[in-house]
């Protein structure tokens, strides 16, 4: 069985441009999770998606973060613009709902630099 | 909303040793606790889990311990090896709030 799928792997911008990362999810996952890891730390939620809705983004910084998963499978988040603070890794999860909690898979993560 | 705490930040170790990593929650209402392993460059993977209906859970050289009363889980790794060497996370979730709450992580060096 295929893992998460994420693209690119690194990615290196300057401050206030704009950035894209892909996510394609465990076939027949209908959760899909995006998480911030900053160095040092652990992941932190940004976004989850429960097929192609929203369940909860509110720890998304919705002024430059949006994310979207159409038809319920790939997932794209972008920011934009971009700031310092921003450079971590941004982690996909997918996930098979089952009884009360899911076991969460991640993909290898997109390393973004922001200079 | 949840805070989970993880102890201690690094451990080193010697080969053929045990290592014991904490880790304590606050939200009495988280019911599932996984632990993953990175390694440097890739993503989290899972390693072990234990739901709250359950005290403890050993997969080979990998158990997990969880006190419900004290709200603290703990991961122990026996006759550990220089490839156990990677961060270790802990992690908690509940009922209705799928997404993982994570602990600062732990480091763990295995020395040959």
């Amino acid at each position: 069985e295929a893992g998460v799928a994420q693209s690119p792997r690194y990615k290196i911008i300057e401050k206030r441009q704009s950035v894209a990362f892909w996510c394609n999810p465990i076939s027949g996952h209908a959760t899909l999770y995006w998480y911030q890891q900053i160095l040092g730390q652990g992941p932190k939620l940004l976004i989850q998606f429960q097929n192609n809705g929203v369940v909860d983004d509110s720890q998304l910084p919705k002024d430059r973060f949006s994310a979207e998963r159409l038809k319920g499978v790939d997932s794209t988040l972008k920011i934009q613009p971009a700031k310092l603070e921003d450079s971590a890794v941004y982690l996909c999860a997918s996930s098979f709902p089952t009884g009360a909690t899911d076991t969460q898979y991640f993909g290898p993560g997109t390393r973004l630099t922001v200079l | 909303g949840e805070n989970v705490e993880q102890h201690p930040s690094t451990l080193s170790v010697q080969e053929g040793d045990s290592a014991v990593i904490k880790c304590t929650y606050s939200d009495s209402a988280s019911n599932y606790f996984p632990w993953y392993k990175q390694e440097l460059g890739k993503g989290p993977q899972l390693i072990i889990d234990i739901r709250s209906n359950v005290g403890e859970k050993k997969d080979q050289r990998i158990a997990v311990t969880l006190n419900k009363t004290a709200k603290h889980f703990s991961l122990h790794i026996t006759e550990t090896q220089p490839e156990d060497s990677a961060v270790y996370f802990c992690a908690a979730s509940k009922t209705g709030r799928r997404a993982l709450t994570f602990g600062s992580g732990t480091r763990l060096q295995v020395q040959p």
